[in-house]
């Protein structure tokens, strides 16, 4: 299997801390990109870094992406209780449109 | 972005029937996708909806099991057929352009379907 992998599974902070999530792949890519999920619905596309950038910035997000340890990751800074939720590390294969999804990250933030 | 509305949201079935599951954009899209999620995994593509044409599907994936329709750019359906308790699961569409190492899928709110 090519799916991602996500480190860690689980994660749980006290709102006002920082939270970082890590992800590993094994081919080349197209790009990667962050989405979220709440409690078992629709992901919403948080963030994408082309695999010629190294780091990219959305508000209190900061994703890092290093192609040669073929890893990422999401940090959420002064999280939120409303940040709680699964998290996906996202990917496309060099030439494909198709993504493929890591096993995620489900992160609680403790109010 | 893309407003994409799934219908129904939640659905209990039986044993043996079928369920069609319905995708609409509010704006004409090139690719649509379907993805099954079971429960407390990840993401999985069934098939990449193709207009006007049969649909692509992935490895595990047969269209006697899931056919799928798409009959303009903006719709979509995918049946979940013969259903057993296996196919619990999430059902969610997507779309994108997917003509740049750019382009992203915009995700539809999911189906949640229980099969008893």
């Amino acid at each position: 299997s090519q799916q991602g992998e996500e480190d860690p599974q689980a994660l749980s902070i006290q709102e006002g801390e920082n939270a970082t999530m890590n992800c590993s792949y094994k081919t080349s890519i197209n790009n990667l990109q962050w989405y979220r999920q709440n409690s078992g619905r629709g992901l919403v596309h948080l963030i994408l870094i082309r695999s010629n950038e190294r780091e990219k910035h959305s508000g209190r997000l900061r994703v890092t992406l290093d192609t040669s340890k073929k890893s990422s990751s999401l940090l959420i800074t002064a999280s939120r209780a409303a940040d709680t939720a699964s998290y996906f590390c996202v990917y496309s294969g060099a030439g494909s449109y198709q993504l493929t999804f890591g096993k995620g990250t489900k992160l609680s933030v403790i109010p | 972005s893309a407003v994409i509305s799934q219908k129904p949201s939640r659905d209990i079935c039986q044993r043996g029937t079928s369920l069609t599951i319905q995708c609409q954009v509010d704006s004409q899209v090139t690719m649509m996708f379907w993805y099954r999620q079971q429960p407390g995994q990840s993401l999985t593509l069934i098939a990449t909806a193709n207009q006007g044409s049969e649909a692509t599907y992935e490895s595990g994936f047969v269209i006697d099991k899931f056919p799928i329709s798409r009959p303009n750019l903006t719709f979509s359906t995918l049946t979940v057929s013969n259903m057993s308790p296996e196919d619990s699961s999430i059902y969610l569409c997507s779309v994108g352009r997917m003509k740049t190492s750019t382009d992203t899928q915009y995700f539809g709110p999911g189906t949640r379907l229980t099969v008893l």
